[in-house]
């Protein structure tokens, strides 16, 4: 089975600070990981996604994310918080488990001025 | 292009009644999956379709839950007798059957309120 955890579920920067978004997971077989954004109200939107040809990913508005396998991490990173970066993120990984994908519980980000 | 779209947005109903909700993929996707959102939790995998193989139902809560798919097009979700404990946003989603790697895109759900 496959599973993912998401340390914290709610994160707080200051307007300007580092985003660090920790997500772990466990995958029998390697692992496609995937981090999405949810804005109030809204649906999910892809922020980026591994699929093993570059362990270092880039996303939209400035994310990106590593892949460790040795630490099976998968944490999310912005050097820079923005205001409009107050949403829900959600890590998910595919691979092991049919063809559905396996959510972390979330982590709520709030950005203060 | 247009994105996965889902009706109604919004629907309140009586506890014991029958709901059914609607989703349109994006066109040309043949994957089509369903997810179940509780307030301040994560997405719970209900069902996934794909072309004219048998459904993944392997994440269907109960018997009062059902889906259908008409070929590679619209999907229903219904669920029978409603409980309070259903109240929830259904997210559908849909991607190309060209491996998991293909990013599944999201719609906006459908917020369900149980009385």
């Amino acid at each position: 089975a496959q599973s993912v955890t998401q340390l914290g579920s709610h994160v707080s920067v200051s307007e300007g600070a580092l985003v660090l978004l920790r997500c772990n997971y466990s995958s029998s077989v390697p692992p496609y990981l995937f981090w999405y954004v949810q804005y109030p109200n809204q649906g999910l939107q892809l922020l980026l996604k591994y699929t093993s040809a570059a362990t270092l990913v880039k996303g939209i508005n400035g994310f990106e994310a590593e892949f460790k396998k040795s630490e099976t991490s998968f944490h999310l990173t912005k050097p820079s918080a923005h205001m409009s970066d107050a949403a829900e993120y959600f890590c998910a990984v595919s691979g092991s488990a049919g063809n559905k994908l396996t959510f972390g519980g979330g982590t709520r980000v709030l950005v203060k001025p | 292009g247009a994105g996965v779209s889902q009706s109604p947005s919004n629907k309140v109903t009586e506890k014991g009644k029958d709901v059914e909700l609607r989703c349109d993929p994006i066109s040309g996707h043949t994957a089509l999956y369903w997810y179940r959102q509780r307030l301040g939790q994560g997405l719970e995998f209900l069902i996934y379709f794909q072309g004219n193989s048998a459904p993944d139902k392997s994440g269907l809560p109960s018997d009062r839950f059902s889906a259908e798919r008409t070929g590679e097009s619209v999907s229903t979700l219904t669920i029978q007798r409603t409980q309070q404990e259903d109240s929830a946003v259904y997210l559908c989603a849909s991607r190309f059957d060209r491996g998991l790697q293909e990013t599944q895109y999201f719609g906006p759900g459908t917020r369900l309120l149980v009385l």
